[in-house]
């Protein structure tokens, strides 16, 4: 069926450290691709998505690419801060509004 | 703001006892849905609903129930609480599409002593 998988976490880096979750996923189709960021006590926010193969989507200085060949969809950025400690979840979405999220990975950004 | 809006932020509940939480979104969605998140377990699908009037079960249904009678408002009825019905609440909703993403209420936090 389909699924996404996420790397394990926590992941723990020092300030202006290069981040990379990996996410790759199962899914029959051409699904969405998206990251969504939550920080402590809050819900969800939408960070970044691409619907199509090869398009990259960015947003506050995240990357990710949909890699249709490698079915992956890692998130990047060049330069983490303190405040992008958070957990991230990556996530697909097919026809039919079905969404299928990964476990979450919990990023920690210390000084 | 446009958004998703949850009542209540907390709650305590006791054994067999019912509560209804609240989720109301001002953006005209189609498509909405409520999710568990528990430690270690990511997000789960309870139920979801399609437009108003529709509604379906998810990936762990048993022991809620939901309704739609509007566009605007989905809630999530707890027939009788379990210490297991332990979580963190999210509702959500977005349009249909495939590339529409959803936008997340900020959570129900649910304890059941």
């Amino acid at each position: 069926g389909d699924s996404v998988t996420q790397m394990e976490g926590p992941v723990t880096l020092s300030e202006e450290a290069f981040l990379t979750i990996n996410c790759t996923y199962t899914a029959t189709g051409y699904p969405s691709l998206f990251w969504y960021v939550q920080y402590p006590g809050e819900g969800l926010q939408l960070l970044l998505k691409a619907t199509k193969a090869d398009d990259k989507g960015s947003n506050k200085g995240f990357e990710a690419t949909y890699r249709k060949e490698t079915t992956s969809f890692h998130l990047e950025k060049g330069s983490v801060q303190v405040s992008d400690s958070a957990v991230y979840f990556c996530a697909l979405k097919k026809a039919g509004n079905q969404f299928y999220f990964g476990t979450g990975t919990s990023l920690t950004v210390i000084p | 703001n446009a958004g998703v809006t949850q009542t209540p932020k907390f709650q305590v509940l006791k054994t067999g006892q019912s509560m209804t939480l609240q989720c109301a979104q001002d953006m005209n969605h189609e498509y909405m849905s409520w999710y568990r998140q528990d430690p270690g377990m990511g997000l789960r699908l309870i139920h979801y609903s399609v437009g108003a009037g529709i509604t379906d079960q998810g990936e762990v249904p048993n022991g809620y129930n939901v309704s739609r009678s509007t566009t605007e408002d989905f809630p999530l009825r707890l027939l009788s609480a379990a210490p297991s019905q332990t979580s963190v609440y999210f509702c959500a909703s977005s349009y249909s599409g495939q590339g529409a993403g959803y936008t997340f209420g900020s959570g129900t936090r649910l304890t059941v002593v």
